[in-house]
This record gives structure tokens, sequence and C-alpha cells, in this order.
């Protein structure tokens, strides 16, 4: 158990529709960071929030957006759902003590969401 | 500009065999680090080593052993003795300061008993 937790562990919806996921980080950890896994494209960066403020974006579409919260928790935001965007969509939480050093701390993945669009 | 090649798509072993998987890694950077992640059938991905680019020592950790030349840029992960539970995908990472973490294309591991 890597100490991060996401809900939901499986959602399945429609196209068109808009759904929540959420993270919870490691206790201490302020940097938060998504990753969206598909079987064509690997595991693929989104954005990375640190301490409350986005830090690094990657190749996430604009339907998307994500946020942290004061409790340093996150949520991933994904609207007018297409069929594409089936995937296993993964949170990870890393200390980053220093916040000039980005992203070179390790990484501790939650269990993940698994998101059907049909 | 920052890569990772994972140029072993899928390997397929016995059990109690060796097996190497292999990572090259491209960066601009002298201060970098690399990582190895496990995804089991189970789906996590679970994290094996962080290196950093000082520190060439190689690794060992039970029948986990990893091996970085910065000569060639390659930080490989070696099983010895394999075991039919070591069966997953494996996922070196690339990370720099500043930057994102960069992730492999994967290798997947068949051990079969």
């Amino acid at each position: 158990d890597s100490g991060v937790t996401q809900t939901p562990k499986h959602l399945i919806t429609a196209t068109g529709q808009r759904v929540t996921l959420r993270c919870s980080p490691r206790s201490g950890d302020l940097s938060v960071y998504w990753y969206q896994q598909s079987l064509d494209q690997g595991l693929q960066f989104l954005i990375q929030y640190y301490n409350g403020e986005e830090r690094a974006k990657g190749n996430i579409l604009e339907r998307f957006s994500a946020q942290q919260f004061p409790d340093l928790h996150s949520e991933l935001n994904l609207s007018s759902l297409e069929l594409g965007d089936s995937a296993l969509y993964f949170c990870a939480s890393s200390v980053d003590r220093d916040r000039h050093q980005a992203s070179t701390d390790t990484q501790y993945f939650g269990p993940g969401t698994r998101l059907t669009v049909l | 500009a920052q890569k990772v090649t994972q140029a072993q798509t899928e390997i397929s072993v016995v059990e109690k065999e060796d097996v190497t998987l292999d990572c090259v890694y491209e960066t601009r950077d002298t201060t970098y680090y690399l990582f190895w992640y496990k995804q089991p059938p189970s789906g996590e991905l679970v994290f094996l080593i962080r290196r950093n680019s000082f520190d060439e020592q190689n690794e060992i950790s039970g029948r986990y052993s990893w091996n970085f030349q910065k000569s060639t840029s390659s930080f490989n992960f070696t099983i010895t003795a394999s075991q039919v539970v070591d069966s997953a995908v494996y996922f070196c990472a690339l990370s720099e300061r500043g930057f994102k973490t960069i992730f492999g294309a994967g290798t997947r591991l068949f051990v079969k008993a």
C-alpha cells in the first residue's frame, strides 16, 4: 500500500458526460501528479500540483481540468467524455520539499481509477 | 530532450532464469534521476528504485539488481532466479530538475512455471 488513495476504483459512464476523480496524497506529500494510462499511449503525464498551485502541465486536454485543495487532496475533472478517454487514471504524490527541484522526488502511485466510456 | 527507451516490448522466461530489462535514456542535464516501477496484473504501480545521476554504484536488493552506466546512458534491471510473481510490466522513468517525469513504454515480463 503506497498510502495514496484514489476514488472511485471503477467508473462507467456515457459519451458526453462529466466525471470527477479524487486523490488523497500520502501524509506529508506536497505534490500531486495525474497520469493517464491507455493501451496505445502508455503512461502519459497530465498535470502536477504543488501545495495547491499548478506546477507542470503535460498532454492534458482542454476538456480536462484539475485542482489541489488546501488539505492537499486533488480532483481531476473530465468533461465531454469521448470513447477514447477510456483509460486507467493514476494519481501519484511526492514530498518535493524543495519547491525548486520539481519532479525529482520519488512518486508513489495510487491504485488508479479505471474509466470506461460507453 | 528527455527520452526513455525500453526496446524490449515483451520477454518470456522460465522460472529460475535470470532476466535483464534494458533502459536507455536521453537527457541534456547533468543532474537527473532514474526510476524503475513494477505494474503487476492487479494494475497498481509499485516503486522499485530511484537513482541520481551522480551515483553510479550498482545496487542489489534481494533478487533485484540495477546496473547504471552513464557512458552508455543505460539503467538496466536484472532479476535473478525469476519467479512467477515477477510477471508484470516494468517501467523505467527519467526525471530532470524542473521538468516532468518521462516514462518508457514498459517491458512486459512473463515468467512461466
